[in-house]
């Protein structure tokens, strides 16, 4: 099984500022099975990127991916307000298990 | 519109048996990887199984055993019977498509009490 360790668990921030948030992997993961989802209380999680760095349909450029091999990072630019929320990194690699981080939860410092 | 569908969830006591099902519009399951991913209450998400298009199928070692995902075409549906529940099975569950993938789509989910 792939552990994907994200951090920091929590991320105080304010509106405009640049949010980074890792995932590291305990084994090499092929960029192409990783994504990052937003989750907002109540709803279900929205996929943001996948294959590491590809925003998914109508995710706003302030959202970028990077990474390889066991380290990725999901950075927002300049956040908005709506942007406070839970964030996950998640791998599908074929014929494993597929994880997910613990999350990282961004608030409003 | 793609669109999943959750439902068959509710109370059950520990020991007992569940079936869930996941009613998919705008796209074939036959076609796609067809996952479950589970969320207990304040508590992150946790991949349960997949189903491939092929009908390969795949388990976290936190269910296997206990559960078993399947697919009607003909209804367009996943299932995921779960038996033996256990209290830590408690979670709403969701059912989605392509997890991982650009095509990524997610139901609303349904929520499984564990309870005596």
């Amino acid at each position: 099984e792939i552990v994907l360790t994200q951090s920091p668990g929590t991320l105080s921030l304010s509106p405009g500022e640049r949010a980074t948030l890792s995932c590291r992997a305990s084994q090499s993961v092929t960029r192409s099975y990783l994504a990052w989802y937003q989750q907002k209380p109540g709803q279900a999680p929205r996929l943001l990127i996948y294959g590491a760095s590809t925003r998914a349909t109508g995710i706003p450029d302030r959202f970028s991916g990077r990474g390889s091999g066991t380290d990725f990072t999901l950075t927002i630019s300049r956040l908005e307000p709506e942007d406070f929320a839970v964030y996950y990194c998640q791998q599908s690699s074929p014929s494993l298990m597929y994880t997910f981080g613990q999350g990282t939860k961004l608030e409003i410092k | 519109e793609v669109q999943l569908v959750e439902s068959g969830g509710g109370l059950i006591q520990p020991g007992g048996s569940l079936r869930l099902s996941c009613a998919a519009s705008g796209f074939a399951v036959s076609n796609n990887y067809m996952s479950w991913v589970r969320q207990a209450p304040e508590k992150g998400l946790e991949w349960v199984s997949v189903i491939y298009n092929t009908g390969t199928t795949f388990y976290a070692d936190s269910v296997k055993g206990r559960v078993t995902i399947s697919r009607d075409n003909s209804k367009n549906t996943v299932y995921l019977q779960m038996n033996s529940l256990r209290a830590e099975d408690t979670a709403v569950y969701y059912c989605a498509r392509g997890l991982g993938f650009g095509d990524n789509s997610w139901g609303q989910g349904t929520l499984v009490t564990v309870s005596s």
